[in-house]
């Protein structure tokens, strides 16, 4: 079946502007999770959704950075006025109900900005 | 969330059992142990989890020490596409997000 999809892939942009990272989950798959990786790091938490609600967006850096998920499927995950710290993989990730059950995770999305 | 603690890197030749350690020595009795793998460029993938009693599943095993303090992966018959980062993540049902160190980077060598 089809696995957690995240758009776009690649991500070039230039410092200061506006980016949104779209994540699509397994269908029927309740919690959905963002995470970031910087190279040679392992993925650092950002923000976990259960539904449409964001059930715990403690691992958000700052106000710059933002996530919805309105209809409680697809996410996206917006960032104001990039900065060069910034540029990471974008992972997503997605589990039945959370809790125990494992998450799934999508390829990504390089985010570069220059 | 407890910290876990594991060796950067580990090689192992092909065909024969990889053991990757993990030390989780503040682990909380209703803290799971987890292993993921992330093989280059790709997200993280789920391998096995268990709380104290030993596991076993089509990919791999899992050894939790008595004390908890400490647990095994065991790939019994590592191939090349078992190349990847491991990462050991202790996990509680209050936080529901996942903890990751810096992982194992497993070499298996032909």
């Amino acid at each position: 079946g089809a696995g957690v999809s995240q758009t776009p892939s690649n991500k070039v942009t230039e410092k200061g502007k506006y980016v949104e990272l779209r994540c699509d989950p397994i269908s029927g798959h309740t919690a959905l999770y963002w995470y970031r990786q910087s190279l040679g790091q392992g993925p650092e938490f950002l923000i976990y959704f259960q539904g449409t609600g964001a059930a715990d967006d403690s691992g958000l850096p700052n106000d710059r950075f933002f996530a919805v998920r309105p209809e409680g499927s697809v996410s996206t995950l917006k960032i104001q006025r990039t900065e060069r710290g910034d540029s990471a993989v974008y992972l997503c990730a997605s589990s039945l109900t959370g809790g125990f059950n494992e998450q799934f995770f999508g390829p990504g999305t390089r985010l570069t900005v220059l | 969330d407890a910290k876990t603690t594991q060796p950067p890197s580990m090689d192992c030749a092909e065909g024969r059992a990889a053991n990757l350690p993990c030390n989780h020595s503040t682990i909380s009795g209703n803290e799971y142990v987890y292993w993921y793998r992330q093989i280059h460029s790709q997200g993280p993938q789920y391998i096995i989890h268990g709380l104290k009693n030993n596991e076993t599943n089509e990919m791999a095993s899992l050894i939790i020490t008595e004390d908890r303090k400490s647990s095994t992966l065991i790939l019994p018959h590592a191939t090349l596409r078992d190349t990847a980062v491991y990462y050991c993540i202790v996990w509680n049902s209050g936080t529901y997000k996942y903890i990751f160190g810096t992982g194992t980077r497993l070499k298996v060598l032909a």
